[in-house]
């Protein structure tokens, strides 16, 4: 059962213009949000988060928004640049299960191409 | 500032031989310590995660197995590979508090020939 899905497995995008990366979620309990990117042979870098008190969290470029009622997150990144291409995951976690069992559910992940 | 260190960066192995991937963590104290699996075409894999010295939760049942041995050391280990042990290993941190970002390794890419 995966309960956090990107369902686009991959997206091009022209430089300059906006890159829009989608996420959907199926557990109720997960209230923090987050979105990684790889590059090939590397570890994931974190990004950007969002908890479920809000909305929408920007830091440059980077941009998520959060519809909790129909379980979508998506990342915006304005304007999209060569260096962008990458994977990024999605990934979701629930503060309930408490810091003991602290842990990440990621997607499957969506490749960015941005065609300079 | 905390640095995560994983080794090595690519292990060739036949099947049946053991396995042992190390990752230590520098910069932090007590963090919880993470073991996932990418898979081609599939996502990242949570297989086993660690709050504490000796404490070990398994996620994926499997013939990995992991440790604990330091505060800052986490070990992935096999008696015996297969075929479908194949894939892209990482060690995460976080620090012991609930909504905060993993870390992760530079990753481990494990060929079982």
């Amino acid at each position: 059962d995966q309960q956090v899905k990107q369902n686009s497995p991959s997206l091009s995008v022209q430089e300059g213009r906006i890159s829009i990366l989608n996420c959907d979620y199926t557990n109720s309990m997960f209230d923090y949000f987050l979105w990684y990117k790889k590059y090939p042979a590397e570890g994931p870098t974190f990004l950007i988060s969002i908890s479920s008190i809000k909305d929408k969290n920007e830091d440059g470029r980077f941009t998520v928004f959060l519809n909790k009622s129909a379980k979508h997150l998506s990342l915006h990144i304005v304007p999209s640049q060569p260096g962008d291409s990458a994977v990024y995951f999605c990934a979701a976690s629930s503060s309930y299960s408490g810091a003991g069992s602290y842990q990440l559910t990621f997607g499957k992940g969506t490749k960015l191409s941005v065609i300079p | 500032s905390q640095t995560i260190h994983q080794w090595p960066a690519t292990l060739v192995q036949p099947v049946g031989s053991p396995l042992s991937l190390e990752c230590t963590v520098e910069g932090t104290s007590n963090p919880n310590l993470y073991w996932y699996r990418q898979a081609a075409g599939r996502g990242l894999q949570l297989l086993f995660y660690s709050v504490g010295i000796g404490q070990i939760s398994s996620e994926v049942p499997q013939n990995l197995s992991a440790s604990r041995p330091q505060d800052r050391q986490f070990i992935l280990s096999s008696k015996k590979l297969l075929l479908s042990d194949s894939g892209f290993y990482l060690c995460a941190w976080t620090l012991g508090t609930v909504n905060s970002p993993l870390h992760f390794g530079n990753g481990t890419r494990l060929t079982v020939t």
